[in-house]
């Protein structure tokens, strides 16, 4: 069976902290996908990367950066130097070689960025 | 439209009646996608359509769920005799699947909240 774990409901930091947000998998595909999502206040998800499980290069983009180590069946996700508009439910996600694109979630993380 | 559009942003009913949820995906997009999200939690998969035909409803909680897609386009979720347990927000995907392989980004819709009175 396919499984995302979030252990962390909620993360409160001040703006300017960096803040890392776990993400723990589990799945017995050999091929499969790791998905971060964002989901703020107005409630619509928007998707901030895909990863594919034989790439396990570390990937940054602008203040975000994720870190996915298979030994551990680990995809994290780190914000820099974090801002108040980065206060948003954050989702990861796993979806398995031929399963139509179905996602299976992590409870979420919810993120309050503080002035 | 560009995005993913829901339809009906919210809605109130009783208990015992059925509904109707409506999504349009985006132009081209072959897979469509549902997810139901309870408050505070995280998303619970439903069902998924590729074009018109649903390989995989494994998610659907009971038979009181349904769902059908036109082709391509437009979805609808029906909930009979709804419950109270049934209140969430009902989220869409869709996304451009060239083969089952290729698993794309989803683009959601902005959801349709149900409140079962």
């Amino acid at each position: 069976a396919q499984k995302v774990t979030q252990a962390q409901t909620e993360i409160s930091v001040v703006e300017k902290e960096d803040v890392t947000l776990d993400c723990v998998y589990e799945t017995r595909d050999t091929t499969y996908y790791l998905f971060w999502y964002k989901q703020p206040p107005s409630g619509e998800l928007v998707f901030l990367i895909r990863r594919n499980s034989f790439d396990e290069q570390n990937e940054i983009s602008g203040r975000y950066s994720w870190n996915f180590q298979k030994s551990t069946s680990s995809f994290n996700f780190t914000i820099t130097a974090s801002q108040v508009v980065d206060s948003a439910v954050y989702f990861c996600a796993l979806s398995g070689l031929n399963q139509g694109g179905k996602l299976i979630f992590g409870q979420g993380t919810e993120l309050s960025v503080k002035p | 439209g560009a995005g993913v559009s829901q339809s009906p942003s919210n809605k109130v009913t009783e208990k015992g009646k059925d509904v109707e949820l409506r999504c349009d995906p985006i132009s081209g997009h072959t897979a469509l996608y549902w997810y139901r999200q309870r408050l505070g939690q995280g998303l619970e998969f439903l069902i998924y359509f590729q074009g018109n035909s649903a390989p995989d409803k494994s998610g659907l909680p009971s038979d009181r769920f349904s769902a059908e897609r036109t082709g391509e386009s437009v979805s609808t979720l029906t909930i009979q005799r709804t419950q109270q347990e049934d209140s969430a927000v009902y989220l869409c995907a869709s996304s451009l699947m060239k083969s089952l392989a290729n698993t794309g980004e989803l683009f959601f819709g902005e959801g349709s909240r149900l409140t079962v009175l």
